[in-house]
């Protein structure tokens, strides 16, 4: 079974500008939950999607946002970005019967 | 979401055994206590989960006492390739969702 794949890997984008990024989960699951790693903070909770709706959302701005298509494919929005922004974003997926998440590859996002 | 607390780092050799405990003294009655790995710029990998007493898989055990509010993973005749940052996650997805919150893990060093 494939895993969980992010694309894309790698992005640099200038302060200002806005970025999408996609991940499609492991075939069945129906949630996708996003994380954003950096360095100083560690790994921190964006949002969760389940069935297309957003079920649990973490303590970050506005400029963060996501959804999700009816095949389970999520996209997550970021605008106007900051130089803080700059971290590695994760993509979970999970299985409805069990409480394991299974991690993507992540994008490494980079803003000068 | 009950918060973890892990020791910060450990350094062992290979072929020997690494035991890193995790307390947990807010654990609820539905959560389960999962562990995961990561290598850098890579997504969190899953070890092993349980709920009570001992859980074995193929890379680890997972020791929890009846009280739960610990709880510790064990890496048996550990090698290089698991030189990583561990991290341990209690919750409970549920109703509520998958919201994983990643305390600060533990960086293990395995030294040849």
């Amino acid at each position: 079974k494939a895993g969980v794949t992010q694309t894309p890997r790698y992005l640099i984008k200038t302060r200002g500008q806005q970025v999408t990024l996609s991940c499609s989960p492991i075939s069945g699951h129906r949630s996708v939950s996003w994380y954003q790693q950096t360095p100083g903070q560690g790994l921190q909770f964006l949002f969760e999607y389940f069935s297309e709706t957003q079920r649990n959302k973490g303590n970050f701005p506005g400029r963060f946002s996501g959804r999700q298509f009816s095949n389970s494919r999520s996209e997550m929005n970021v605008s106007t970005l900051e130089l803080g922004d700059s971290a590695l974003y994760l993509c979970a997926s999970t299985a409805t019967s069990t409480d394991t998440q299974y991690f993507g590859p992540g994008t490494r996002l980079t803003v000068l | 979401l009950a918060k973890t607390t892990q020791p910060i780092s450990m350094d062992s050799y290979e072929g020997q055994e690494v035991n890193i405990t995790c307390s947990h003294n807010n654990i609820a009655t539905n959560d389960y206590i999962t562990w995961y790995q990561q290598f850098p710029s890579q997504g969190p990998r899953f070890i092993i989960q349980g709920y009570k007493t001992k859980v074995t898989n193929e890379v680890a055990s997972l020791f929890i006492p009846a009280d739960r509010k610990s709880s510790t993973l064990s890496l048996p005749r550990v090698s290089l390739s698991d030189t990583a940052v561990y991290y341990c996650l209690v919750g409970d997805s549920g109703a509520a969702g998958n919201k994983l919150t990643f305390g600060g893990g533990t960086r293990v060093l395995v030294k040849p």
